[in-house]
């Protein structure tokens, strides 16, 4: 089954203490994203990778880092979470196949910072 | 950056009814997509669509890139459709860096 996991689901952690969300997908696709949705903000793209070793920065990279060792994993590092990085975060993954599009979003990652 | 906005922001209808949501940019686009948040919070891709016209099932969605705003239509509403639809652009074909509208929340009444 075509999937993009994301651990942990729910997260509750203090200021300052370093972290990461892990993102895995079995699908073997290209690229990969994380979002973060907001109330009344929509999705807002962190970062994104094109392939392994390849990443760039989205509209809210502040914050936060990644990085792309493998095809299949995309982890988010909060290397200092503050409480404004309270949010839902998304972990996405696409693909161009046989001519066709496709994409597929981790469950989401529930985040509370205080 | 670009700008991408979405009318109207909420939605409530009739199951069986017919609706029209709305997506305009503010630049020339070559990456646009529709998607579904379900009310568990579930994210799924509708359309790939950065021109032209597509069909599935009862959704289907047109993309005007010249004048700049894309319309989804979905035919006879069935409650399952409530969520928030999202639209979503990029400006260069094959980079995967998109920027999304706030939404419409389509709620269908049984």
């Amino acid at each position: 089954e075509a999937q993009v996991t994301q651990n942990p689901r729910y997260l509750i952690t203090v200021t300052g203490k370093k972290l990461t969300v892990t993102c895995s997908q079995n699908m073997n696709h290209e690229y990969m994203s994380w979002y973060r949705q907001d109330p009344g903000l929509g999705l807002r793209q962190i970062y994104y990778s094109m392939n392994v070793e390849v990443t760039d920065k989205g509209d809210v990279p502040e914050g936060y880092k990644v990085s792309r060792k493998e095809k299949r994993n995309f982890p988010l590092i909060l290397e200092s979470p503050s409480p404004n990085q309270t949010s839902l975060y998304f972990c996405a993954s696409s693909s161009w196949t046989s001519g066709v599009y496709e994409q597929y979003f981790g469950p989401g990652t529930r985040l509370t910072v205080t | 950056g670009i700008q991408v906005e979405q009318s109207p922001p909420d939605l409530i209808l009739q199951e069986g009814a017919n609706s029209t949501l709305r997506c305009n940019f503010s630049d020339s686009v070559n990456n646009l997509q529709w998607f579904h948040q379900n009310p568990w919070g579930q994210l799924i891709n509708l359309f790939y669509i950065p021109s032209g016209t597509k069909q599935n099932g009862r959704l289907s969605a047109t993309t005007v890139a010249t004048e700049r705003y894309s319309l989804l239509y979905i035919s006879s509403s069935q409650t399952t459709d409530s969520g928030v639809y999202f639209c979503a652009v990029g400006v260069r074909f094959g980079n995967e860096k998109l920027t999304f509208g706030t939404g419409t929340r389509l709620t269908i009444i049984p």
